[in-house]
Formats: C-alpha cells, structure tokens, sequence
C-alpha cells in the first residue's frame, strides 16, 4: 500500500542551526501539508501546498519556516534557525485531487529536539 | 473559523466496556469530519470520516461515530473496548477545499484489564 515517507525520524541539533526535514508524499498526491505536534500537546497545522507553491499557512509559519518540493517527488520543510520551542513531531501528510473523502495521509513523523 | 472540541483529554474505561469518546465542531458550513488515532511513536491513522453521506458512520476496528448537526458533535463509539485500542485520538475538520485540516487536542484512551 502506497505510504508518505519521512525522514529523518530523529534529529537533534543545536538551537540556530538549519534543519530539513524531508518528505515523500504518495506518488499520485497533489495537495501536501506539514503538521506539527509539539509533545502532549495538539496537532497544529502548518502548511499547506499546492502547485508549487504554498496555499495557506498558520501563525507559526513565520520567516523561520519554508518548503519546497524540489525534484517533483521530495516535499521539504526548511527551518532556518532553529529555537527550542521548535522541539516537536513534524508529520508530513498528503491528499490527492481535491475528491469528496479529504483523508489525509500521514507520515510516521520526524522528531525535531533542538538543545 | 473552523474548529473541533474533545471533551476530556483521557478516557479510562475496562476492557469490554463501552469506549465514548467526545467531540463537538464549529462550522458554519456543513463539514467534513474525520476521526484519527495514534499509537505510540507512530502517525496518524484515520479511523472513520463523515462527508454528508450516512450520518452513522462505521470505521475501522470496529469503531463507529454519528454525525448529528443539531447537536454539531461527532462522537466516537466502540461497544467493547479491546486492550488494543489504546491510543490517542484525534478529531478533526476540514475546510470545504480540503486546504486546511483542523484537529482537537486528543483524547488518551487507557484500556484497563
């Protein structure tokens, strides 16, 4: 059964630095998002992206923050100088056309710890 | 704008007993409505979703929800609790164009033996 993929499922770093989480949506998806859960806390959305290009974002999604799908099948989220409140799960999830269903498929998620 | 509620943040119930976990919405449209559980170091997986056809709606895992606009819930329902169901659930709307997923802050299901 086809799958979004992330990775890293892991990563650590120190605050300030660059991070890019990576994504690889269903092939036939259309519609991607980013997701975040920052722990015991609820799901926020991010981002969403359409076209080659970004549909809607939340508050969260400042400067700091930006995606791209670079090569077609890669969907990345790119957080410029990190800070500690960024330590959260980032799920990565996609849809196909806009149908009548709007299921979402997850990613299994990367955990960001930022030190 | 568009948001979800889930009364209680964790259900404990007996293993075999009725699992009802609670979710209200806000829409001022008629809405699509999903139900998503996740397992311990895992994503979201969606359970069961409403969009406008039965308002009974039958899931996975023996889960069910009911839509019911005049009350603007979408309860979650499971005659008898299995061991397996623990997990954190999430409600969730979507905007009609499906750009925007709105979900709840989760409700932690503990199954006792």
């Amino acid at each position: 059964e086809p799958e979004v993929t992330q990775t890293p499922s892991h990563q650590v770093t120190q605050m300030g630095q660059e991070v890019i989480l990576r994504c690889v949506p269903i092939s036939n998806h259309l519609y991607f998002y980013w997701y975040r859960q920052i722990l015991g806390q609820k799901v926020e959305f991010l981002v969403s992206f359409y076209n080659n290009e970004i549909s809607e974002k939340s508050e969260i999604f400042d400067d700091q923050f930006s995606v791209e799908r670079p090569d077609g099948s890669n969907f990345t989220l790119k957080i410029r100088s990190t800070k500690l409140e960024d330590s959260a799960m980032y799920f990565c999830a996609s849809i196909p056309t806009v149908s009548n269903t709007g299921e979402l498929f997850f990613g299994e998620g990367s955990r960001l710890t930022v030190l | 704008a568009q948001s979800v509620t889930q009364l209680g943040s964790h259900v404990s119930v007996s293993e075999g007993a009725l699992v009802l976990l609670r979710c209200n919405y806000s829409s001022s449209v008629p809405p699509y409505l999903f139900w998503y559980v996740q397992y311990p170091n895992q994503g979201l997986q969606l359970l069961l979703k409403y969009t406008s056809a039965a308002t009974l709606v039958k899931g996975i895992n023996g889960f069910e929800a009911e839509f019911k606009k005049s009350e603007t819930s979408f309860h979650l329902t499971k005659p008898s609790a299995h061991m397996s169901d623990a997990a954190e659930y999430f409600c969730a709307v979507s905007s009609y164009n499906f750009n925007k997923f709105y979900f709840g802050s989760g409700t932690k299901l503990n199954v006792k033996p």
